[in-house]
């Protein structure tokens, strides 16, 4: 059974604190994605990877193949940052592009 | 701004109903999945269209379907209607590629009564 699982599945942070959330998966993929949801359920990607690392201002995504592992970094964070962050993966499956979602990881950033 | 869009933005229906949903991708964007997302659960994959053609489709009976447009729009069709089909409808578009970067619509709220 192909799953993806988040952790923590809330977090509550203050302002500036560094936030690492985590994926993991079951089997092989693809390509492993970074999403962020905001109240009102507009998805916004943040990471494509394959392998290695990513940057992008304050967000840093890091995956490890051969643990099957991924994590998302915020660094100085801020209020705006709270929302919900989902990891997918696109297993390696006959449906091109398909993704399997975790439940999502909910930050909440207080000043 | 991802450049696809959906409509309409919410809706409300009653069990036994049919719902029309639409997504319009990006040009150039051949791959659109739909998703359904209930309240607090990850999304789950309903189906897939590459080039006007089903490409997969998941855990959802016969009364989902779906048709893609050689325009790049797409239309979600959910017959007789249930109560637990209430929930966030989302698409996403990509040029193909497993590899490729998915973009997101906005997201349909069905809500059934």
């Amino acid at each position: 059974k192909n799953e993806v699982e988040q952790s923590p599945q809330n977090l509550t942070a203050q302002e500036g604190e560094f936030i690492t959330i985590n994926c993991s998966y079951s089997v092989g993929i693809s390509a492993l994605h970074w999403l962020q949801q905001h109240p009102g359920g507009g998805i916004v990607s943040l990471f494509m990877l394959s392998s290695g690392k990513k940057k992008h201002g304050r967000l840093i995504a890091t995956i490890n193949i051969q643990e099957k592992h991924s994590s998302l970094h915020i660094t100085a964070s801020h209020p705006r940052d709270s929302a919900v962050y989902i990891c997918a993966v696109s297993f390696l499956d006959p449906i091109r592009s398909k993704l399997t979602f975790g439940t999502g990881t909910r930050l909440q950033v207080t000043l | 701004e991802t450049g696809v869009t959906q409509s309409p933005t919410h809706l409300i229906k009653t069990r036994g109903q049919q719902v029309t949903l639409r997504c319009s991708s990006q040009s150039g964007h051949n791959t659109v999945s739909w998703y359904q997302q209930a309240l607090g659960q990850g999304p789950q994959f309903i189906f897939q269209y590459y080039r006007e053609e089903e490409n997969g489709r998941g855990n959802f009976p016969p009364r989902f379907s779906g048709l893609q447009f050689p325009n790049y729009s797409s239309e979600l069709n959910v017959n007789a209607l249930e109560l637990d089909d209430s929930a966030l409808y989302l698409c996403a578009s990509s040029p193909g590629l497993p590899t490729d970067t998915q973009y997101f619509g906005p997201g349909t709220r069905l809500t059934v009564l």
